[in-house]
């Protein structure tokens, strides 16, 4: 099986920073996912890595280093809409995605 | 574009009851998966289906869990009889095609069917 930690909880200020880490372990690595998860809600599409570096897309980067097993999200110019939890999840060459447990990210005004 | 459809939405069952849940995945997709999300975890695969062929159900507890695709499109999931810890949030995904590289392989989830055993 696949070990994907991320941290559990974080809380952020309304137009601040916030990076959430994840590192894994794994063999036969395809890929990494990034997903936002509304409490109640179906995990959504955020971002995919699978060379290293960074990918932007609006507030929200993804980094990947292959080498090290680590991969961060970077939301930029929080809001309120972002508090939600993100989902790390690792691709292996079987095309199946193992999930961390997720990071509630808090917002606060 | 539909996204992927799930029904119910919620169910409440007694432990040792039958419970079904249905998909429907966006349209063009090969590939199903099946996912239990537990409180407070990351969703994990019970079954994978590519068109209506198994991939992949070494996670599914075969004893109580079944499902199906019979026409490669929609798919049910069935637990008989259910358990208390089969509590959680059944999670529908589908992908476009296995085997094609880069992001088209993006899983797109449907909302999922929150169960809960009493």
């Amino acid at each position: 099986g696949q070990n994907i930690d991320q941290p559990t909880e974080m809380t952020a200020t309304e137009g601040a920073i916030v990076q959430i880490n994840c590192t894994y372990q794994t063999s036969g690595f395809n890929g990494l996912f990034w997903y936002q998860q509304h409490a109640g809600e179906a995990p959504t599409f955020l971002s995919y890595n699978v060379l290293d570096g960074l990918e932007e897309k609006g507030r929200f980067s993804s980094f990947l280093s292959r080498s090290k097993g680590y991969s961060y999200l970077l939301l930029k110019e929080l809001q309120m809409k972002d508090s939600a939890s993100y989902l790390c999840a690792v691709r292996t060459n079987d095309y199946k995605l193992s999930f961390g447990a997720g990071t509630t990210v808090t917002v606060r005004a | 574009e539909a996204g992927v459809a799930q029904s119910p939405r919620y169910k409440i069952i007694e432990k040792r009851q039958s419970v079904a849940f249905w998909c429907n995945p966006i349209s063009g997709h090969a590939t199903l998966y099946w996912y239990q999300q537990i409180l407070g975890q990351g969703p994990k695969l019970l079954i994978q289906f590519q068109n209506n062929g198994v991939v992949d159900d070494s996670q599914l507890p075969k004893d109580r869990f079944s499902a199906e695709r019979l026409k490669g499109v929609d798919s049910t999931l069935k637990i008989q009889p259910a358990k208390l810890e089969d509590s959680a949030v059944y999670l529908c995904a589908s992908s476009f095609s296995r085997g094609v590289a880069g992001a088209g392989e993006t899983q797109y989830f449907g909302p999922g069917t929150r169960l809960l055993v009493l």
